[in-house]
């Protein structure tokens, strides 16, 4: 089992509504990452945190809203969402700061479907 | 943009035998590292080979690193159906706080 924790495993939404995924890790990581995966694709990278900062956002869309409450915890806020954005949103952590050279360490992801 | 490019895109393979899955690259790089994903699941590390190493093993895993030719190769000998999965190679490009870059995936049979 992973020692990253993603909740819920499954979410149905529909465009209209709003919704939050969470993800949790007790490694002491100072690096936190939301990735967006499609079916039989590598994973994009999303944003980052790193030391409780945002220090990446790749352009996404403000639909997808990051939060970082303290340095075991990650959320993303969804709200508007197009049925495009149905993919597998994995969390991930790293020991270091951002790409401090050491590998991360990913949850098994929100299988996220909107309607 | 991704950098790394694995090949090939899909590999079947009998129980056993050995499989090669190739990943190239555009820039200079700090590591490259290789990365496991069963269907529906997040993805695991595998192995981290750095920049100045040549080659490194890990169990049935032997990845090789050739800087020159920007390239790596991960085999995995003697098979099992449980090797069935998505590999990816991601690379840290040498180029200050920048993301992995993942390469576009081998998806890997091994039929028992």
């Amino acid at each position: 089992d992973t020692e990253v924790t993603q909740t819920p495993k499954h979410l149905v939404m529909g465009m209209t509504n709003k919704k939050s995924l969470k993800c949790e890790q007790h490694m002491g990581h100072r690096a936190m990452y939301w990735y967006k995966q499609k079916a039989k694709k590598p994973p994009e990278l999303m944003f980052v945190y790193s030391y409780e900062k945002l220090s990446i956002n790749e352009s996404v869309p403000s639909r997808f809203s990051p939060e970082c409450p303290n340095s075991s915890l990650l959320n993303l806020h969804l709200h508007a969402l197009q049925p495009e954005d149905s993919a597998l949103y994995l969390c991930a952590s790293s020991p270091l700061g951002a790409f401090g050279n050491s590998p991360l360490h990913f949850g098994n992801g929100t299988r996220l479907t909107v309607t | 943009s991704q950098q790394g490019e694995e090949d090939p895109q899909a590999l079947s393979i009998q129980e056993g035998e050995n499989a090669t899955m190739n990943c190239s690259y555009k820039t200079s790089i700090n590591n490259l590292q290789w990365y496991r994903q069963n269907s529906g699941r997040g993805l695991v590390h595998l192995i981290l080979i750095r920049s100045n190493e040549r080659e490194k093993h890990s169990g049935r895993l032997r990845v090789t690193l050739d800087t020159s030719k920007k390239s790596s190769s991960l085999l995995i000998t003697a098979s099992r159906a449980a090797d069935t999965a998505s590999y990816f190679c991601a690379t840290d490009p040498n180029s200050g706080n920048t993301p992995l870059v993942f390469g576009k995936g081998t998806r890997l049979s091994v039929i028992a």
